[in-house]
């Protein structure tokens, strides 16, 4: 089945630092990538939806400046998580839907935690 | 750890039949229990979750869930499907911490006029 790798598993950074979460689509093509958080005993939660050559579009009330999205390549979007702060201590995972399929399928990453000191 | 599996692939449903999606877990502490629904191309919307409250979790448009402890299963259900539920949906898992969140592998409805 297709596999997508989430890097790293988990991160741990000083308050004001960046951290950059990458998702790879490894055996297929994703036009369109899709990234979540979660935040302790609540649901996952869309942040943006990340387009391949274009640009991403986030959810009402995520921090475009915050979260920037690069989607370069069809199988590669990254995260960063810009001048980071202990709030935004969560659960990151993607997902990404294969290019030319009938994008009903996602496949999900394993995640990335994220801890800020 | 968490594990989530899903038992089909692929449900086909007549229109106003009884939606049942299977959803089987396993986990080393109790967990916290979630399905969604994804749409084409659009990312995931949370259909309904447990969280150790009532064992029977109604959620959003008509579907509803029944944590069975002994059995492991966090099984979804509609009483009358509509054509507008064709869609993926995904039965996930994570521990009562947010930690470890695991999504089962998806099970996509076709509802059939």
């Amino acid at each position: 089945g297709a596999v997508v790798s989430q890097h790293p598993s988990r991160v741990i950074c000083k308050s004001g630092t960046s951290v950059k979460i990458e998702c790879r689509s490894l055996d297929f093509q994703a036009t369109t990538m899709f990234w979540y958080r979660q935040f302790p005993k609540q649901s996952l939660m869309l942040m943006a939806t990340s387009n391949e050559g274009s640009k991403a579009t986030y959810e009402q009330g995520v921090e475009k400046d915050k979260f920037l999205i690069n989607h370069a390549s069809l199988t590669l979007s990254t995260l960063t998580v810009t001048s980071a702060h202990p709030e935004d201590s969560s659960f990151y995972i993607c997902s990404a839907s294969p290019t030319g399929g009938t994008n009903e399928k996602l496949f999900f990453g394993s995640g990335t935690q994220l801890s800020v000191l | 750890a968490q594990s989530v599996t899903q038992l089909g692939s692929h449900v086909s449903v007549s229109e106003g039949a009884l939606v049942l999606l299977r959803c089987n877990y396993s986990s080393s502490v109790p967990p916290y229990l979630f399905w969604y629904v994804q749409y084409p191309n659009q990312g995931l919307q949370l259909l309904l979750k447990y969280t150790s409250a009532a064992t029977l979790v109604k959620g959003i448009n008509g579907f509803e869930a029944e944590f069975k402890k002994s059995e492991t299963s966090f099984h979804l259900t509609k009483p009358s499907a509509h054509m507008s539920d064709a869609a993926e949906y995904f039965c996930a898992v994570s521990d009562n911490y947010g930690q470890n969140f695991v999504f089962g592998p998806g099970t996509r409805l076709s509802v059939l006029p």
